[in-house]
């Protein structure tokens, strides 16, 4: 969707390495979802982030939402193999229960 | 159980022909979506139930489709005349009521239209 945009589309990095994924919004967010996909499984969730400046933390995952709650990060730190897949920000609009997503990060990582 | 179920997990059918996608949603959540989601994109939403009521079907592409959920648990997407541009993975996800809930998806059934 144009309303949310991701990036970067693709990411190869060495294991060990830190690295960020972005997902800007066209419009205020309500509440902001992280989600990991592997290749012909469902949608795995990581961390909702609602507040402006809201940051949250899970073993070597941090997301964050800015002040302005338009624009999220995920960052990954000493990415392992296991970080492999697709990440997908989901935005949650006012007024509206359903999930609008990205086109997805396909992260690889390199032993 | 533990988690969203759906079946079946692949499904290949032959244009115009009439498909039912299952999806049976974690025990006590009140909300259940079904989403699209195209190789290569981000799923993309089609209907919303609250229990047995379908609050929002706004993302149907078409007549053709329609869900259920006759007893607010269970709900099945339904497909007919199927056409090639409706291979796609189908995902079920369900959560607690409300805003700022997160969904929890199922593993999607794969259809694919010959």
């Amino acid at each position: 969707s144009q309303e949310l945009e991701q990036s970067p589309q693709s990411l190869i990095v060495q294991e060990g390495k830190n690295l960020t994924i972005n997902c800007t919004s066209s419009k205020t967010l309500y509440g902001l979802y992280w989600y990991k996909q592997k290749y012909g499984e469902g949608l795995i969730f990581l961390m909702m982030l609602q507040k402006g400046g809201e940051e949250k933390s899970h073993e070597k995952i941090t997301a964050k939402l800015d002040e302005k709650k338009q624009q999220s990060s995920l960052h990954i730190t000493a990415s392992q193999p296991s970080h492999a897949g697709i990440y997908l920000c989901g935005a949650e609009w006012a007024g509206s229960y359903q999930l609008t997503f990205g086109k997805g990060t396909k992260l690889s990582v390199i032993p | 159980g533990a988690g969203v179920s759906q079946s079946p997990r692949y499904k290949v059918a032959k244009r115009g022909q009439d498909v039912a996608l299952r999806c049976d949603p974690i025990s006590g959540h009140v909300s259940l979506f079904w989403y699209q989601q195209a190789l290569g994109q981000g799923p993309e939403f089609l209907t919303y139930f609250q229990n047995e009521a379908q609050l929002d079907k706004s993302g149907l592409p078409s007549d053709r489709f329609f869900a259920e959920r006759p007893e607010g648990s269970v709900s099945t997407l339904k497909i007919q005349r199927t056409q090639q541009e409706d291979s796609a993975v189908y995902l079920c996800a369900s959560s607690f009521w409300g805003l700022n809930q997160p969904q929890h998806f199922g593993d999607g059934t794969r259809l694919s239209i010959l």
